[in-house]
């Protein structure tokens, strides 16, 4: 079966302060997506991660891939306000994408 | 970029009617679309993967006849959602894609709601 787990699933932390969000897939993929989801609003596209041990790094945030723990990690670095966001991580398995639940971060001043 | 654009963005509809939710691939050709519906504080689930020309692959579990979709040209893709009922009422999304190695865009989603 094919499932996306992602944990934590909701994540209060104050600005300034490091905070990892993990997301495990249950078979092989061959890419993993990282997106941003505002209320009400559709999915932006943060980082496409396409081989083992592949790292991004956009501003404050810097996704990672483990194919053989079929382990991704999304890390905020010195968080800030404007970051707060539900964030999905999404395998490709065929042609469409398996979702994760989503983690809902909500950063305080 | 690569830009989806989806109509309309929100739609409210009485309980039996149909509804015709658009999804265009505005600079690229679209050869592959997604279909995804998300409930609130749910993640996204897709419902269906349509290539131009075919017929959709649904998801199981999702009604073929109760949410239509044509794929009739590289850059349109539709969902009707039939005979709506409030249990339908969520937001969806499209998806498409040019191949398999250019990744996905995303529309910027319909809110359906049913009454």
């Amino acid at each position: 079966e094919l499932k996306v787990e992602q944990n934590p699933l909701f994540l209060s932390m104050q600005e300034g302060k490091n905070y990892t969000i993990y997301c495990n897939y249950s078979t092989t993929s061959d890419r993993l997506y990282w997106y941003r989801q505002d209320p009400g609003k559709s999915l932006e596209s943060l980082f496409v991660l396409l081989s083992n041990g592949a790292v991004k790094q956009e501003g404050r945030l810097m996704a990672s891939l483990d194919t053989k723990a079929r382990l991704s990690t999304l890390h905020i670095t010195a968080a800030v306000h404007d970051l707060s966001a539900t964030y999905f991580c999404a395998a490709r398995f065929w042609d469409g994408l398996t979702f994760g639940k989503g983690t809902h971060l909500i950063i305080q001043p | 970029g690569a830009v989806v654009s989806q109509h309309p963005s929100w739609v409210i509809c009485k309980s039996g009617t149909s509804v015709k939710i658009e999804c265009r691939s505005l600079d690229f050709q679209a050869t592959t679309m997604f279909w995804y519906r998300q409930f609130p504080k749910q993640s996204l689930m897709l419902m269906a993967t349509s290539n131009e020309g075919s017929k959709a692959t649904y998801e199981q579990g999702v009604e073929k006849d109760k949410f239509l979709i044509n794929h009739a040209s590289l850059t349109l893709s539709t969902l009707t959602v039939t005979s709506a009922h409030p249990e339908d009422s969520s937001f969806y999304i499209c998806s498409a894609s040019s191949d398999r190695d250019n990744g996905y865009t995303f529309g910027s989603g319909t809110r359906l709601t049913v009454v």
